[in-house]
């Protein structure tokens, strides 16, 4: 089945560092991926949506700024977090899709990253 | 932002009971619901994508209704495995973003 790797899986760092966290596709190809953020608690929250060639599309509230997203070739998105600090601190999961799918097709979901900023 | 709710928030049962949860959306613009089985320290997995009301979908001993005029779907697991233990996300879609609940976290005990 459609797999994906997202790394690092856990990051504990000084406030201040920026922070990259990986996620590809590794039997198929991603026109699009998107990148969640769950707080302790609550729900998965789309934070973004990276789209492969072109700039993501941010949700309302979140600072592209603050995290930039780079979707370089169809199987490679990346999320940096610039200048964490302790409020950024949070579990950031990756999820993509086949480039033939849409909305109903399903998503396929990394393994997620800890991040804690000290 | 779509209001998704998931009931229970968190159910307990012994191996071999059969349980179902809620799922309720927004019944407008409704495009497809999906089902997700999120286990600890694993990725999320894909269990169902519903798009046609009345559907119904099974795998194994999960099944999935979907309710698209009154805005709701359960999922039912027919006599539960120490092995199904995990949340159970519900997120209806729009043409290309899914917006999730906070899942039900389901423990089921030898």
């Amino acid at each position: 089945g459609a797999v994906v790797s997202q790394h690092p899986s856990r990051v504990i760092c000084k406030s201040g560092t920026s922070v990259k966290i990986e996620c590809r596709s590794l039997d198929f190809q991603a026109t699009t991926m998107f990148w969640y953020r769950q707080f302790p608690k609550q729900s998965l929250m789309l934070m973004a949506t990276s789209n492969e060639g072109s700039k993501a599309t941010y949700e309302q509230g979140v600072e592209k700024d603050k995290f930039l997203i780079n979707h370089a070739s169809l199987t490679l998105s990346t999320l940096t977090v610039t200048s964490a600090h302790p409020e950024d601190s949070s579990f950031y999961i990756c999820s993509a899709r086949d480039t033939s799918g849409q909305g109903r097709q399903p998503q396929h979901f990394g393994d997620g990253t800890r991040l804690s900023i000290l | 932002i779509l209001n998704v709710e998931q009931s229970p928030q968190s159910l307990h049962v012994q191996e071999g009971d059969s349980t179902n949860f809620t799922c309720s959306f927004p019944s407008s613009n409704f495009y497809a619901l999906h089902w997700y089985r999120w286990e600890t320290a694993k990725s999320p997995e894909a269990l169902f994508v519903m798009t046609l009301n009345g559907d119904e979908k099974k795998k194994g001993r999960i099944s999935a209704t979907l309710n698209t005029k009154e805005g709701y779907s359960y999922l039912y697991i027919k006599g539960s495995q120490p092995e199904d233990s995990a949340t159970y996300l519900c997120a209806p879609s729009g043409y290309s973003t899914l917006t999730f609940g906070k899942g039900t976290m389901l423990l089921v005990s030898p």
